[in-house]
């Protein structure tokens, strides 16, 4: 069994959904986790970065933590045509000096104007 | 404030051989990891470097390896290239006082 899972989709949405995206861990020894945005033949971008349980929001993305599930979730909000990329999911543990970061495989978002 | 940067971009190379690749990190980060790429496995660890030791290690061989420097740029070395080392190749740095990684945009590297 993976530390993260993922599904890597494709998942293809109209233009103005609501996206849904998630990711479950088995490591409760998790401490932060992130979403990072993945345009084709680019390095990652980060885009949220928590390290609690709960809602972050910030625009039209927002983040949630459910450390008693292992479940963590990224909400696109009006989703655009500009936002069609992958969307990788990651955990960490330890700090800058001496961190692991785990990814998922990503899933890949289709947004049809 | 510049990005991470990595050289070269594209690098074609027949197996065998081997490759060096270079990542500059943001400026003021120590922290440097390096992940490779693949369609079937996604991002994989491969080690991290911190004040020019490396602090963890991912499950590669030791084909694959790496060192930072004084200024906290970076180099990987892959050497006696397989088939199967085709991949992009991502640095990213982070800070003392973040957990945050910022990726570069990566080199791709192809092994005929």
């Amino acid at each position: 069994q993976k530390e993260v899972e993922q599904d890597p989709g494709p998942l293809s949405v109209p233009e103005g959904a609501i996206v849904s995206l998630n990711c479950t861990y088995s490591n409760s020894a998790f401490q932060y986790f992130m979403w990072y945005r993945q345009y084709s033949r680019k390095g990652p971008e980060l885009l949220m970065y928590t390290y609690s349980s709960g809602n972050k929001e910030d625009g039209r993305f927002t983040a949630q933590v459910d450390k008693s599930s292992k479940y963590i979730s990224l909400f696109i909000r009006d989703s655009q045509p500009s936002d069609s990329a992958t969307y990788l999911c990651a955990m960490g543990i330890g700090s800058g000096g001496y961190q692991k970061v785990t990814f998922g495989i990503g899933t890949k978002l289709q947004v049809i104007p | 404030k510049a990005g991470v940067t990595q050289t070269p971009r594209y690098l074609i190379k027949t197996r065998g051989q081997q490759v060096t690749l270079s990542c500059s990190p943001i400026s003021g980060h120590r922290s440097v990891s390096w992940y490779q790429q693949t369609p079937g496995q996604g991002l994989q660890f491969l080690f991290e470097y911190f004040s020019e030791t490396q602090r963890n290690k991912g499950n590669f061989p030791g084909r694959f390896s790496g060192r930072q420097f004084s200024n906290s740029r970076s180099e990987m070395n892959v050497s006696t290239l397989e088939l199967g080392d085709s991949a992009l190749y991502l640095c990213a740095s982070s800070s003392v006082r973040s957990n945050e990684q910022f990726f570069g945009p990566g080199t791709r590297l192809t092994v005929l």
